[in-house]
């Protein structure tokens, strides 16, 4: 089936460093990609839709500065927590919806990734 | 904007026995309704999806319903085996799956053997 990979799984850091989590789809071509977070316990919130080669687009009180967005391929999407604090610690997943073809019609979802901030 | 509520928050059922899961959405213009099962440190898993164009959906031992006009759609899982203890998470997006989805609190379902 539809393959969405997130890189690094977990990622420990000192607060004040700034963090990159990958997410690619690895067997087909995403026109969108989203990326969610997720605390303990809680349910997966949206925080940002990217389109390849476009500016994300942020829902309401998700600082854009803070949580940058690169979309550079159809196949790959990277989210940059920058001067990370600890209340950023949280479980960060992407998803992706493919362009066309046999998965076309619904978003597949990353394993996830885990930041620490400490 | 989209508000999901989801129901219950805990379920215990009996192995074997059958368990189901409501959900009710606000926006109208919804039309894609998917059913996810996270299980501890992973992403979540698509198990079912529905469209609004559809009533019924069935796959095996899972099934989802949607009822439009009431804006609530349910999962049920029949037969239920100790692997199905999960969390599960109801969706819904007015944009066909394209859109980013607004998801419901969850479920914890717990299978007693």
């Amino acid at each position: 089936g539809a393959v969405v990979s997130q890189h690094p799984s977990r990622v420990i850091c000192k607060s004040g460093t700034s963090v990159k989590i990958e997410c690619r789809s690895l067997d087909f071509q995403a026109t969108t990609m989203f990326w969610y977070r997720q605390f303990p316990k809680q349910s997966l919130m949206l925080m940002a839709t990217s389109n390849e080669g476009s500016k994300a687009t942020y829902e309401q009180g998700v600082e854009k500065d803070k949580f940058l967005i690169n979309h550079a391929s159809l196949t790959l999407s990277t989210l940059t927590v920058t001067s990370a604090h600890p209340e950023d610690s949280s479980f960060y997943i992407c998803s992706a919806y493919p362009l066309a073809g046999l998965y076309y019609g619904t978003q597949y979802f990353g394993p996830g990734t885990r930041l620490l901030v400490l | 904007g989209e508000n999901v509520e989801q129901h219950p928050s805990t379920l215990s059922v009996q192995e074997g026995d059958s368990a189901v899961i409501k959900c009710t959405y606000s926006d109208s213009a919804s039309n894609y309704f998917p059913w996810y099962k996270q299980e501890l440190g992973k992403g979540p898993q698509l198990i079912i999806d529905i469209r609004s164009n559809v009533g019924e959906k069935k796959d095996q031992r899972i099934a989802v319903t949607l009822n439009k006009t009431a804006k609530h759609f349910s999962l049920h899982i029949t037969e239920t085996q100790p692997e199905d203890s999960a969390v599960y998470f109801c969706a819904a997006d007015s944009g066909g799956g394209a859109d980013g989805l607004t998801f419901g609190k969850g479920t914890h379902l717990i299978i007693q053997p």
